[in-house]
């Protein structure tokens, strides 16, 4: 068990609809990962946050947004789903603010879009 | 930015013998090289990681060699087991705030 919680662990909806994945890091971690893992894909960076504030931005979609809160708790929210958003979505944190730093991930939140 | 290759995208061998994977980066400034393991239904697992000072790193079965003037760095696992049967991902760090990751392998140790 890595330490980082991810709920839900499937959820199942429709396209045009929007969508709230959450992340708990591990106790302690400040920094906070998304990645999407989609069907025989690598790991596709989305964004980071670190304490509350947002320090890095991948390949993230403008229908998807995240935000990190003060209790360091996640939340990457997908709108108006399409087909192709349909992947596994990864939370993973660090203790610091990410250089060089191990990540660990939660179990993911496998997302179809039907 | 930072992209990281990695071959082969699968990997076949018998229980008992060695599994080499092998990444290449092009980002000259990157520093840091985890090694990821995710098992069938989990989340990545860091199994081992090697630093840009270091060319060399060992952990039981497992080792990393880095080799920075070529920007190649690879994964050796030697008496390969049945639970080493996974999709691996190599990863690299400039010292910013981005880990990239390669496409992954998936290996299958046969018994």
């Amino acid at each position: 068990d890595s330490g980082v919680t991810q709920t839900p662990k499937h959820l199942i909806t429709a396209t045009g609809q929007r969508v709230t994945l959450r992340c708990s890091p591990r106790s302690g971690d400040l920094s906070v990962y998304w990645y999407q893992q989609s069907l025989d894909q690598g790991l596709q960076f989305l964004i980071q946050y670190y304490n509350g504030e947002e320090r890095a931005k991948g390949n993230i979609l403008e229908r998807f947004s995240a935000q990190q809160f003060p209790d360091l708790h996640s939340e990457l929210n997908l709108s108006s789903l399409e087909l192709g958003d349909s992947a596994l979505y990864f939370c993973a944190s660090s203790v610091g603010q990410g250089e060089n730093e191990k990540l660990f991930f939660g179990s993911g939140t496998q997302l179809s879009v039907l | 930015g930072e992209n990281v290759e990695q071959h082969p995208s699968t990997l076949s061998v018998q229980e008992g013998d060695s599994a080499v994977i092998k990444c290449t980066y092009s980002d000259s400034a990157s520093n840091y090289f985890p090694w990821y393991k995710q098992e069938l239904g989990k989340g990545p697992q860091l199994i081992i990681d090697i630093r840009s000072n270091v060319g060399e790193k060992k952990d039981q079965r497992i080792a990393v060699t880095l080799n920075k003037t070529a920007k190649h760095f690879s994964l050796h696992i030697t008496e390969t087991q049945p639970e080493d049967s996974a999709v691996y991902f190599c990863a690299a760090n400039t010292g910013g705030f981005k880990t990239i990751f390669g496409a992954g392998t998936r290996l299958f140790v046969k018994a």
